[in-house]
């Protein structure tokens, strides 16, 4: 099943910063996902990181407060702009645990954002 | 869009009973329904999923049944034990091009009393 390496595991940032979140899957993988997770809830689907194209974002969120790169089917990074307390959460990406949809999702270890 | 709906949020058991988490969905068009287990600090794992030509699924202690008809799907655990102690999380998604696009339940904290 993949593997992904996720980085940075948590980070105490200041308001109005960025920071970018990495993920690193051990094989390529067509589909990846960004989740945000805020403290105690459930996960929600900020958006699809496409190769060679564009991300998918879902409704709520927004390509400039959260752009996404795919360079390759193997990486993908999510910057949280211009951070505010209320993006303190935890941000997870998401493959395809067998490279294919046929066989659940893997998720990473997680990002733990606190913005103060 | 696809709306999850998930109870109990708290579940608490004695060690060795059976715990129930119930969940349903509003689109037709799901077919891919997972369930993960959160342990606390840790990310979500796959434990268990069901696809719409099944009615039910077993692994080991762990069962989930689907109803098509009306939309919903349960977890069972069975033989519970205290490491079973987790927030369950269900989900819908629809296999395929974007089946990885899954909507969540708001979770279930099962707390197994030993």
């Amino acid at each position: 099943s993949a593997v992904i390496s996720q980085k940075p595991s948590r980070d105490i940032c200041q308001r109005g910063t960025s920071l970018t979140i990495q993920c690193q899957v051990d094989s390529q993988v067509t589909m990846m996902f960004w989740y945000r997770q805020q403290p105690g809830q459930s996960l929600t689907l900020i958006a699809t990181a496409n190769q060679g194209s564009e991300a998918t974002y879902e409704s709520g969120f927004v390509i400039d407060k959260f752009p996404i790169s795919r360079p390759n089917l193997t990486f993908s990074t999510l910057t949280v702009s211009n951070m505010s307390p209320e993006d303190s959460s935890i941000y997870l990406c998401s493959v395809p645990t067998s490279g294919t949809s046929n066989y659940g999702y893997t998720f990473g270890s997680g990002t733990r954002l606190t913005v103060v | 869009g696809e709306n999850v709906e998930q109870h109990p949020s708290t579940l608490s058991v004695q060690e060795g009973d059976s715990a129930v988490i119930k969940c349903t969905y509003s689109d037709s068009a799901s077919n891919y329904f997972p369930w993960y287990k959160q342990e606390l600090g840790k990310r979500p794992q796959l434990i268990i999923d069901i696809r719409s030509n099944v009615g039910e699924k077993k692994d080991q202690r762990i069962a989930v049944t689907l109803n098509k008809t009306a939309k919903h799907f349960s977890l069972h655990i069975t033989e519970t034990q205290p490491e079973d102690s987790a927030v369950y999380f269900c989900a819908a998604s629809r296999r395929g091009t974007n089946a990885g696009k899954s909507t969540f339940g708001d979770g279930t904290t099962l707390t197994v009393k030993p």
